[in-house]
């Protein structure tokens, strides 16, 4: 059964900082990974996509990699903004998609 | 329409009563899921479909929980004997085809038994 572990729980920087999400996840047998991001009583956000074949995804101040051998993934977030304050979420996709718990990230202004 | 649309936004109902929930999926796209994301948590999956049949239903809590897609667009999410248990909010979401495609998520319903 693929279980998906996102970590830290909970982040809170300053604006402007660099920062790195993590999402784990225990099956390697994937088709994609997608992260997305959630809003506070809000649906889900499509952020980035990667394929199975891919190494990373990159919009705008975004990049995702995917280590399938290893199961992993990270959510790069460049100069950050308190726009960015937001659960983010990684899921990893076979027929459907399993997700981690997320991570609440808050941006100080 | 532009995105995936579900109604209603919000619901409360009374324990035991019987309520619908409807999504309306990105036009064009095969493949439609429905979660349930309850607070702190991520979603979990419920039942897919790819087309009018239920590819996956494994994630059904019990049989008070039913799905439809009879023309392989709307889908109803029906939940009988409501409990208080069942209060969470139920994400629909839909892709152009199963396994390696892109999900987009709607708004969520949020269902509150009382």
């Amino acid at each position: 059964k693929q279980e998906v572990t996102q970590i830290p729980a909970a982040l809170s920087v300053p604006e402007g900082e660099n920062l790195v999400l993590n999402c784990s996840f225990t099956d390697s047998a994937i088709y994609n990974l997608q992260w997305f991001r959630q809003d506070p009583g809000k649906g889900l956000t499509s952020l980035l996509l990667i394929q199975s074949s891919q190494r990373e995804q990159t919009s705008g101040r975004l990049n995702a990699s995917l280590d399938k051998s290893s199961g992993r993934s990270t959510l790069y977030i460049a100069a950050s903004q308190p726009g960015d304050s937001a659960t983010y979420l990684c899921a990893v996709g076979g027929n459907k998609l399993v997700f981690g718990a997320g991570t609440i990230l808050r941006v100080k202004s | 329409g532009a995105g995936v649309s579900q109604t209603p936004s919000n619901k409360v109902t009374e324990k035991g009563k019987y309520v619908e929930l409807r999504c309306d999926p990105i036009s064009g796209h095969t493949a439609l899921y429905w979660y349930r994301q309850s607070l702190g948590q991520g979603p979990e999956f419920l039942i897919y479909f790819q087309g009018t049949g239920a590819a996956d239903d494994s994630g059904l809590p019990n049989d008070r929980f039913f799905a439809v897609r009879p023309e392989g667009s709307v889908s109803t999410l029906k939940i009988q004997r409501t409990e208080r248990g069942d209060s969470a909010v139920y994400l629909c979401a839909s892709s152009l085809g199963p396994r390696a495609t892109e999900a987009f998520f709607g708004q969520g319903t949020r269902l509150t038994v009382v």
